[in-house]
């Protein structure tokens, strides 16, 4: 079965850094691109960044440089991604997706985690 | 990078046509034809419905049409069903191999 499964829920204080993992099943979890997108309660979708599975390169968005770390393991075909000094409005629902064309990054989404909420709080 | 903008919110009839534009920069929309459409319904992950500015994927009813002109892309829903009640949000390639989504809107099938 073709799927992204996402680590579970996390409460974190601020100042803290946070893990989000995702685990490839059903397909060559190196083929294609990794990407993570973000949305806070009631807001729209955030582009945060790629990973090649590959390669182990990545791209971040610009807000999140210096904050975000994306990796992977591939003998495990599991993605990463840490957010490091969070605040509260990092509070939100991030999603792993895998971009539609293989070996290519094109931000064409096609397959979805179901998201992993993270609450940031005192 | 800003978001894509898009309009808060669309509605129509059952069996009308709606169309939500989505509307950014020759950096963005304008400069590359890698547009692509998500449709959300609440507390689930987006689904793709147009890649490519017009292509649908296996499985997109062909009532979902993409578009662009200039700056601006657009998505299309023709025949308004109940099931089309959802929010949508477009997402482009933006340069140095970033993307960028838009605001996000609101279809309301009346």
């Amino acid at each position: 079965q073709v799927q992204l499964v996402q680590s579970g829920a996390e409460v974190k204080k601020p100042g803290a850094s946070v893990k989000v993992s995702c685990k490839a099943s059903g397909f060559t979890f190196t083929g294609y691109y990794m990407h993570w997108v973000r949305q806070a309660p009631g807001q729209g979708l955030e582009w945060m960044g790629w990973i090649n599975p590959t390669s182990g390169v990545t791209n971040y968005a610009q807000k999140f440089q210096g904050r975000v770390t994306m990796t992977r393991d591939t003998s495990i075909s599991t993605a990463y991604m840490e957010l490091s000094r969070l605040r509260s409005d990092d509070t939100a629902v991030y999603y792993c997706a895998r971009d539609l064309i293989a070996a290519a990054v094109y931000w064409y989404f096609d397959l979805w985690g179901r998201g992993t909420l993270v609450t940031v709080s005192s | 990078q800003s978001a894509l903008t898009q309009p808060r919110s669309v509605s129509g009839s059952p069996g009308q046509s709606v169309t939500i534009s989505c509307t950014g920069s020759s950096s963005d929309v304008g400069g590359y034809n890698y547009v692509s459409w998500y449709q959300q319904h609440p507390g689930k992950a987006p689904k793709l419905m147009i890649y490519d500015v017009n292509k649908r994927p296996s499985g997109v009813p062909d009532r979902f049409s993409g578009s662009k002109s200039g700056n601006t892309a657009s998505l299309t829903i023709s025949g308004l069903q109940a099931e089309d009640e959802a929010d949508y949000y477009c997402c482009s390639y933006a340069g140095t191999y970033k993307g960028v989504f838009g605001t996000g809107t609101k279809v309301t099938v009346l």
